[in-house]
């Protein structure tokens, strides 16, 4: 069985601060992790993924994050926040079976001040 | 304009109705899906779907079921929708293989008197 647990409900942060948003997963088998974001009222939108290689991944408008088998983790982090990075972030999980659907995590809101 | 589009974008309905939500993607995508994702914001696989096999997510009420002319078209129908249906639903699409990313429609709000 495949979960994803993001540990963060509510993250308050102000513009200009880095974020660290953070995603523990626990699967046995070949999987991909991803990050999307979700703007409110929008569908979402892919920000990175993580498969195989670097563990550090660089992903869209600045975003990066680090795969650690040893911690089961695929942490998102942005070194300065923008008020439009205001949103919801989920953490997925996806494997070659189940057709590739995506395994969400609960979310992390990101609420930027100006 | 290449993405995935979704119709209606809201619909209010009463117990025992039937339902239909439309879905097409211009990404040239082989594989699509539907999500639901509920009031608090949690998102479930309910369908994933290429033109060899349909994936059906176990938890997913019979009432609920795909329907697909091409592979560019993924509709979502209830049969008989329940109170616990409303809900946000999300069409995607990608390419089959690999670790393909997903591109996401803006949803569907369903709401069941």
């Amino acid at each position: 069985t495949q979960t994803v647990s993001q540990s963060d409900a509510h993250v308050t942060v102000f513009e200009g601060d880095s974020v660290e948003l953070r995603c523990n997963y626990s699967y046995g088998g070949s999987i991909y992790l991803s990050w999307y974001i979700q703007h409110h009222g929008r569908g979402l939108q892919f920000l990175l993924k993580y498969y195989s290689g670097n563990p550090v991944v660089q992903g869209v408008n600045g975003f990066e994050a680090e795969f650690s088998k040893s911690d089961s983790s695929f942490h998102l982090r942005k070194a300065s926040v923008h008020w439009s990075d205001s949103a919801v972030y989920f953490c997925a999980v996806s494997s070659y079976q189940g057709g590739r659907a995506l395994i969400f995590g609960t979310g992390t809101t990101v609420s930027v001040s100006p | 304009e290449t993405a995935v589009f979704q119709t209606p974008n809201y619909h209010v309905t009463q117990v025992g109705n039937e339902v239909s939500f439309n879905c097409k993607q211009t990404l040239g995508h082989d594989t699509m899906y539907w999500y639901k994702q509920d009031s608090k914001k949690l998102l479930k696989i309910m369908f994933s779907y290429n033109n060899k096999q349909l994936i059906v997510n176990e938890t997913v009420p019979r009432r609920f079921s795909p329907q697909s002319s091409d592979k560019a078209h993924l509709n979502l129908r209830i049969k008989s929708v329940e109170p616990e249906d409303s809900a946000v639903y999300l069409c995607a699409s990608s390419f089959t293989g690999g670790a393909r990313e997903q591109y996401f429609g803006p949803g569907t709000r369903l709401t069941v008197l």
